[in-house]
């Protein structure tokens, strides 16, 4: 079956750590995205990619990194400069950046500080 | 700067109930609007969307939206409300010049489903 996996379920993290999410679809696009979520509030981009080696910043990247190897893969590094890490992760894929693509997302990762 | 706003947090209606979650959203030209639909600890679905033409849109399970350019509003209906219909429910808007096809999401509706 083609989707998103992300993966671990849940992940902690300690003072000073850097932690990274995992994101991998199998649905052939060219775009992926992480999106940050906190209670009460909508979803917030952190980076996008549309194409292999390529990023940008969307609009919480301080704090992040990201690379973009495969086009399969898009794994978002949580630094030790993000002081409010705790969240729930949601990393999604279309087939381009256009706004009618469709955004397929996954299934989350949630983010938790020791 | 454009933004989309959900008034109700949390709504609660009977199975069985009709149910209409509303959305409105700032931006001076015609946006692509979506409603997507979370289930507990788990990613989004997307239920329906609107780009141009009609402006009411069937969308899966049952879903339908109308949008109204004078009012701003995109909101979201379906006539008889399922128990497994209980989820967060987010409303999104993008346009052309955003960034990369940028979703701007409202804050969430909660519907909570009694039997």
């Amino acid at each position: 079956d083609g989707g998103i996996t992300q993966s671990p379920k849940y992940l902690f993290r300690k003072e000073g750590q850097n932690v990274t999410l995992s994101c991998e679809q199998n649905l052939n696009h060219d775009a992926m995205y992480w999106y940050r979520q906190d209670p009460g509030q909508g979803l917030r981009l952190i980076y996008y990619s549309q194409i292999v080696n390529d990023f940008q910043k969307g609009d919480i990247a301080e704090g992040y990194s990201v690379s973009r190897e495969k086009k399969e893969s898009f794994p978002l590094t949580v630094t030790s400069a993000q002081k409010n890490p705790t969240a729930f992760y949601l990393c999604a894929s279309s087939t381009g950046l256009a706004v009618q693509e469709t955004q397929y997302f996954g299934p989350g990762t949630r983010l938790l500080v020791l | 700067a454009q933004s989309v706003t959900q008034p109700d947090i949390h709504i609660t209606v009977s199975e069985g109930a009709s149910l209409e979650l509303r959305c409105n959203y700032s931006y001076g030209a015609t946006p692509y609007l979506f409603w997507y639909v979370q289930s507990p600890g788990q990613g989004l679905q997307l239920l329906l969307k609107y780009f141009s033409g009609d402006t009411l849109v069937q969308g899966i399970k049952g879903f339908e939206a109308e949008f109204k350019r004078s009012q701003s509003s995109f909101n979201l209906r379906k006539p008889s409300v399922h128990w497994s219909d209980a989820a967060e429910y987010f409303c999104a808007v993008a346009h052309l010049y955003n960034q990369g096809g940028k979703l701007i999401f409202g804050q969430g509706t909660e519907l909570s489903v009694k039997p």
